[in-house]
């Protein structure tokens, strides 16, 4: 139990494309989802706190115009890189959570972005 | 805000050494995850620490919470190259946030 798929897994296009990315929790509800971005042999940043029906939450440094989150239904929630640059290629991941206060996140298998 | 130490970065070992990763946080927590991501992997959960000096213990791996829940550790005994991956403690203040703060992750190498 508890998956998250998350797609696509890769995504390679132009500078100034926009892309989004979706991340499903297949079996259980989450009305909390997480986005995180990682880059190359180095931890976990979170992005945003993404609440079903509600504004995401931003963490601090990270622009909420570039990074679009919409999290419409309690197993559904995207991610949109507006007009992305080649600064934005990284390795983005989204999890879930089974209970809303401090359970353990359940991790889809992560975007790779590439901006040419 | 808060911020999660994790050490050491990289730990290589021969097969059947253990191996212990550490971390500390700058501030008290609610509990504390820990993950493991192989290598093109996801993360994936391992175990939630939530009580003062907690241990718990999974087959070779023993996990430690902190008398004073500000830090914890993860112990494999007789690592095994199925060990190889990169572990991660994860932090939670409690409250109303239930984010979690990652360390910056533990790089297990094993040789056969």
């Amino acid at each position: 139990g508890a998956v998250v798929s998350q797609h696509p897994s890769r995504v390679i296009c132009k500078s100034g494309t926009s892309v989004k990315i979706e991340c499903r929790s297949l079996d259980f509800q989450a009305t909390t989802m997480f986005w995180y971005r990682q880059f190359p042999k180095k931890s976990l940043m979170l992005m945003a706190t993404s609440n079903e029906g509600s504004k995401a939450t931003y963490e601090q440094g990270v622009e909420k115009d570039k990074f679009l989150i919409n999290h419409a239904s309690l197993t559904l929630s995207t991610l949109t890189v507006t007009s992305a640059h080649p600064e934005d290629s990284s390795f983005y991941i989204c999890s879930a959570s089974e209970a809303v206060l401090r359970g353990p996140q359940h991790f889809g298998d992560g975007t790779r972005l590439s901006i040419l | 805000g808060q911020q999660v130490m994790q050490i050491p970065q990289y730990q290589h070992v021969q097969e059947g050494e253990d191996f212990t990763t550490y971390c500390n946080s700058s501030t008290t927590l609610s509990n504390i995850q820990w993950y493991k991501q192989r290598p093109g992997g996801h993360p994936v959960f391992l175990i939630q620490l939530v009580k003062s000096g907690e241990v718990k213990k999974q087959k070779r791996l023993t996990f430690q919470f902190g008398e004073a829940k500000k830090n914890s550790s993860l112990h494999i005994t007789a690592t095994q190259t199925t060990d190889v991956g990169t572990y991660f403690c994860a932090g939670n203040s409690g409250g109303s946030n239930y984010k979690l703060t990652f360390g910056k992750g533990t790089l297990l190498t094993v040789n056969p």
